[in-house]
């Protein structure tokens, strides 16, 4: 059961251009959604994050939006550049669980950005 | 300071062998976390410990064990490895729920079983 998915494998976009990288969640629990990082050869790297109490979260070229209802976040790079060629994994938590179980992250399964001069 | 270490980088293990993954948190965080990351399926939570001495199961711990006997450090141990169990594994550490949900990863150690 992948309670996140993230359905494109991979997203190819022009420097300057803006990245969209999506991601749904089955679990109406999950109220903490975050974004990884990950470079080859490297571990993940945090880069955002938003609560479920906020529909939109910026950090300098980087936006999360949360659609509730939709069971649906997004993150929007802008301008992407060829840096931010790395596979990002969604990653959602639950508060309930965090109070029991640590604080557990379950993860999408990663899509790579592809960013072209 | 390192923040999060892993020994080792790689590793090739033959089917029925075993071995034990180090990880090491400088940060003094409370929790700290085993994935694995294969093709297609994103991280999946091995084993996690919300403090010394106390460990727990994550979705898929058949055929691992772990110890956390220094707040420092959380061991992956495999008994007897199976090609099943080829992945990169990665280690995190967090402070826990109540100040941050963000984990902090090591680089990875990439097992190979033949």
């Amino acid at each position: 059961d992948q309670q996140v998915k993230q359905n494109s494998p991979s997203l190819s976009v022009q420097e300057g251009r803006i990245s969209i990288l999506n991601c749904d969640y089955t679990n109406s629990m999950f109220d903490y959604f975050l974004w990884y990082k990950k470079y080859p050869a490297e571990g993940p790297t945090f880069l955002i994050s938003i609560s479920s109490i906020k529909d939109k979260n910026e950090d300098g070229r980087f936006t999360v939006f949360l659609n509730k209802s939709a069971k649906h976040l997004s993150l929007h790079i802008v301008p992407s550049q060829p840096g931010d060629s790395a596979v990002y994994f969604c990653a959602a938590s639950a508060r309930r669980d965090q109070e029991t179980s640590g604080s557990r992250l379950t993860f999408g399964e990663g899509t790579q950005l592809t960013v072209n001069p | 300071n390192a923040g999060v270490t892993q020994t080792p980088k790689f590793r090739v293990l033959k089917t029925g062998q075993s071995m034990t993954l180090l990880c090491a948190q400088d940060m003094n965080h409370e929790y700290m976390y085993w994935y694995r990351q294969d093709p297609g399926m994103g991280l999946r939570l091995i084993h996690y410990s919300v403090g010394e001495g106390t460990t727990a199961k994550g979705e898929v711990p058949d055929g691992y064990n772990v110890s956390r006997l220094k707040k420092q450090n959380f061991l992956l141990g495999l008994e007897s490895a199976a090609p099943s169990q080829t992945s990169v594994y990665f280690c995190a550490s967090s402070q826990g729920w109540y100040t941050s949900y963000e984990q902090y990863f090591g680089p990875g150690t990439r097992l190979t079983v033949t």
